[in-house]
C-alpha cells in the first residue's frame, strides 16, 4: 500500500509561475524525499528532508515538512517547460518496506 | 560512472509465459530495489536485496521473485504472466539499505503482456 498521497493529481501552469505540490503520509517517518519522473523514464532524486527539519532549499526547489500534520510540500519557483514531469514524494515505509512512493503529481508547464 | 542499467528496455510476452528482467546497479552500490509502475496503482514496491539477501518484500504474489548476485546485479522473474502484469518495472540502487539514502533509478523495462 502507498504511504504518501500527492495533491493535486495534475497541475497545469504557465512558464514563470510557481508550482506547489503537496504530500500527505500516514505514519511516522524518519525522512521524506521528492523525486521527478519524465515520461516513461526512471525517477530522479530531487531532495531529502529529515523529520527534524522543517524546510529545505535546493536551487529553485523549496520543501517543507510538517510532522504534526504528516504533510510536506514541494514548491518549484519560476517554472520552466523543462519542469514538465511527474513528481513523487517518498517516505521510509512501514512493515519492513524500504521506500514507499505516493501516486504522484503530474505537472505540465506551458511555454 | 555508469548509471543503473536495466535490460531489456521493452518486452512483449503472452499470458502464461515467464519473464526475467535484469538490473545492473551503479558500481559499489549493494542495495537493489524493484518497483512496479502502472497508471492505476502508481509505484508499488516489489522487493529489495542487499548483499545477495532479500531484505524487504512488498505485497505481490509468489509469481514475482528475484535474486541478487555477488556482483550486486539483480534479476527479477515473473512466472505465469497475467494481463495485469503489464507495467513499467523500475530498478533502483543505493549504497546501503538505509532509508535516508537517495535511490538511483534505471530507465525501466516496459513489459506488455498480450
Amino acid at each position: 500500500s502507498q504511504q504518501g498521497e500527492e495533491d493535486p493529481q495534475a497541475l497545469s501552469i504557465q512558464e514563470g509561475e510557481n508550482a506547489t505540490m503537496n504530500c500527505s503520509y500516514k505514519t511516522s517517518i524518519n525522512n521524506l524525499q521528492w523525486y521527478r519522473q519524465n515520461s516513461g523514464r526512471g525517477l530522479v532524486h530531487l531532495i531529502l528532508i529529515r523529520s527534524n527539519e522543517r524546510e529545505k532549499h535546493s536551487g529553485r526547489l523549496r520543501v517543507t515538512l510538517d510532522t504534526s500534520k504528516k504533510s510536506s510540500s514541494l514548491l518549484i519557483t519560476a517554472s520552466r517547460a523543462a519542469d514538465t514531469a511527474s513528481y513523487f514524494c517518498a517516505t521510509d515505509g512501514t512493515g519492513g518496506f524500504k521506500t514507499i512512493f505516493g501516486a504522484g503529481t503530474r505537472l505540465f508547464v506551458k511555454a | 560512472k555508469a548509471g543503473v542499467t536495466q535490460t531489456p528496455r521493452y518486452l512483449i510476452k503472452t499470458r502464461g509465459q515467464q519473464v526475467t528482467l535484469s538490473c545492473s546497479p551503479i558500481s559499489g552500490h549493494r542495495s537493489v530495489s524493484w518497483y512496479q509502475q502502472t497508471p492505476g496503482q502508481g509505484l508499488q514496491f516489489l522487493f529489495e536485496y542487499f548483499s545477495e539477501t532479500q531484505r524487504n518484500k512488498g505485497n505481490f504474489p509468489g509469481r514475482f521473485s528475484g535474486r541478487q548476485f555477488s556482483n550486486s546485479r539483480s534479476e527479477m522473474n515473473v512466472s505465469t504472466l497475467e494481463l495485469g502484469d503489464s507495467a513499467l518495472y523500475l530498478c533502483a540502487s543505493s549504497w546501503t539499505d538505509l532509508t535516508n539514502e537517495k535511490l538511483f533509478f534505471g530507465s525501466g523495462t516496459q513489459l506488455s503482456v498480450l
